[in-house]
């Protein structure tokens, strides 16, 4: 089983709806959240963090859930710039000297 | 300010050659990490360097090999690649060893490499 899971779509979503996707993660120990948004042959570049009590940035919000080992990414009001793969990132607490886990990636494609 | 920088940009050997790619981190920064990503999979974790020394490697076999320099600009090496060695390679800096920091953790564009 992978340490981070992450449903790989693609989800087809019409300009302006909201789509949401999860992340699951194995290593109870896990310790720090992140999602990553990456464009086709593209480097990953880092969307937000995620946190405990969630946490929302413009259209964007993140929630955790420790104990069933999720995290979510909701995006409202879609915009066709939004349609990107989501990477889920999480850290190990034994690897916050550096090791970024990556899940493989949810597919977005926004459409008119 | 120039961000991470890595080249070549694109690359295509042959099975069993050697293949070297480099990076060279944002000014200031002092930890340099690699990562495998192939084809519909997330980036995987290769090594991380800080200071010029090996700090932490992922599970990949010993034709992976990398080095810092006193620059703190790194290189990659790949010895006797296979097919499966084709990946985007993703070099990430930041100014700190640990990733609290993580918005200061930057990815550089990559090096496609592929090998036939």
């Amino acid at each position: 089983r992978k340490e981070v899971e992450q449903d790989p779509g693609p989800f087809n979503v019409p300009e302006g709806a909201t789509v949401a996707f999860n992340c699951t993660y194995s290593n109870s120990a896990s310790q720090s959240f992140f999602w990553y948004r990456q464009d086709c042959r593209k480097e990953p570049k880092l969307l937000m963090s995620v946190y405990s009590s969630g946490n929302e940035d413009g259209r964007f919000t993140a929630q955790l859930n420790r104990a069933s080992q999720y995290i979510s990414l909701h995006i409202r009001d879609s915009k066709l710039s939004d349609s990107a793969t989501y990477l889920c990132v999480v850290i190990r607490a034994t690897d916050s000297w550096g090791k970024l886990q990556f899940g493989a990636g949810t597919q977005v494609v926004v459409t008119p | 300010d120039a961000g991470v920088t890595q080249s070549p940009t694109h690359l295509i050997k042959t099975r069993g050659q050697h293949v070297t790619l480099r990076c060279s981190p944002i000014s200031g920064h002092k930890s340099v990490s690699w990562y495998q990503q192939v084809l519909g999979q997330g980036p995987q974790f290769i090594f991380q360097y800080y200071e010029k020394e090996e700090r932490g490697r992922g599970n990949f076999p010993d034709r992976f090999s990398a080095r810092q320099f006193p620059n703190y600009s790194s290189e990659l090496n790949v010895n006797a690649l296979l097919l499966g060695d084709s990946a985007l390679y993703l070099c990430a800096s930041s100014k700190d060893r640990r990733v609290e920091g993580i918005y200061g953790y930057t990815f550089g564009s990559g090096t496609r490499l592929t090998v036939v």
